[in-house]
C-alpha cells in the first residue's frame, strides 16, 4: 500500500528551527517529485516547496524567504524540510505530497498535482 | 504569482442536488488545474486533474470542466459523504497556489 508518514513537528519558540521528515513506502520514491504543503489552523492549503527527482527542480513559496530547505534521501525513501528562523505565522499542519506521474494530452504533459498525501505533522511556533 | 478565487465560499445543499463550484485564475493557465476534497482532520484527496480528468476511485458524480481562467467542479447528485471543503490548485508554473476553498455541508 502506498503511504507517506510525516514526523518532526513540535512546539518551538520564534526564531527556532525544526526538521520535518516524510517517510515514503509502497512506490518507487526516487521516480517522483515531492512537495510540502501547509495548512494553518482553520485556514486553507498553502504550497511550501517542491523537489524533483533526483533532487533538481527545487522551488519555494515566496514566504519562505530563504528560511526553509527541502531535500531528499532516495536511499532512505525520505523527504525532508529544514525550517529555520521560524515565525508565529509558520504555525500549521505540514503535509508532504507526492506529485503524480505525467499525464500527456495534445502535446503537453502535466504532473504537478498531488495524488498522495500524508496525514501531516503539526508545527507550533509560540513563546 | 497566479491567484485563484473560488465561489461560493460556502454552500448548503440537499442530498440529490446538483452542486457547482467555480474557480477563477488571475491569468490563463490552460488546463493546469486540479480539484481536491478535504474532510475535517484529514489530508486533501485528489478528485480531478488537468481540469477534467477524474482521478481513479473517485465517484463519477464528480466532474470538472473549463480552461484558461475559468473552471468548474460539479457534483451531479450530492451524497451525504460529500461534505467537506473543496480546493482548486493550479500547476501551470511555480509557485503553485490553491484557491481559498468552498465548504459544502448537507442540509
Amino acid at each position: 500500500e502506498v503511504h507517506l508518514l510525516e514526523s518532526g513537528g513540535d512546539l518551538v519558540q520564534p526564531g527556532g528551527s525544526l526538521r520535518l521528515s516524510c517517510a515514503a513506502s509502497g512506490f518507487t520514491f526516487r521516480n517522483f517529485a515531492m512537495s510540502w504543503v501547509r495548512q494553518a489552523p482553520g485556514k486553507g492549503l498553502e504550497w511550501v516547496a517542491n523537489i524533483g527527482d533526483p533532487g533538481r527542480n527545487i522551488y519555494y513559496a515566496d514566504f519562505v524567504e530563504g528560511r526553509f530547505t527541502v531535500s531528499r534521501d532516495n536511499s532512505q525513501n525520505t523527504l525532508y524540510l529544514q525550517m529555520n528562523s521560524l515565525r508565529t505565522e509558520d504555525t500549521a499542519m505540514y503535509y508532504c505530497a507526492k506529485r503524480s506521474t505525467s499525464y500527456c494530452i495534445g502535446g503537453t504533459c502535466y504532473s504537478a498535482y498531488f495524488d498522495l498525501w500524508g496525514r501531516g505533522t503539526l508545527v507550533t511556533v509560540s513563546s | 504569482a497566479i491567484q485563484l478565487t473560488q465561489s461560493p465560499s460556502s454552500l448548503s445543499a440537499s442530498v440529490g442536488d446538483r452542486v457547482t463550484i467555480t474557480c477563477r485564475a488571475s491569468q490563463a493557465i490552460g488546463s493546469a488545474l486540479a480539484w481536491y476534497q478535504q474532510k475535517p482532520g484529514k489530508p486533501p484527496n485528489l478528485l480531478i486533474y488537468v481540469a477534467s480528468i477524474l482521478q481513479a476511485g473517485v465517484p463519477s458524480r464528480f466532474s470538472g470542466s473549463g480552461s484558461g481562467t475559468d473552471f468548474t467542479l460539479t457534483i451531479s447528485s450530492l451524497q451525504p459523504e460529500d461534505f467537506g471543503t473543496y480546493y482548486c490548485q493550479h500547476f501551470n508554473n511555480y509557485p503553485f497556489t490553491f484557491g481559498p476553498g468552498t465548504t459544502v455541508d448537507i442540509k
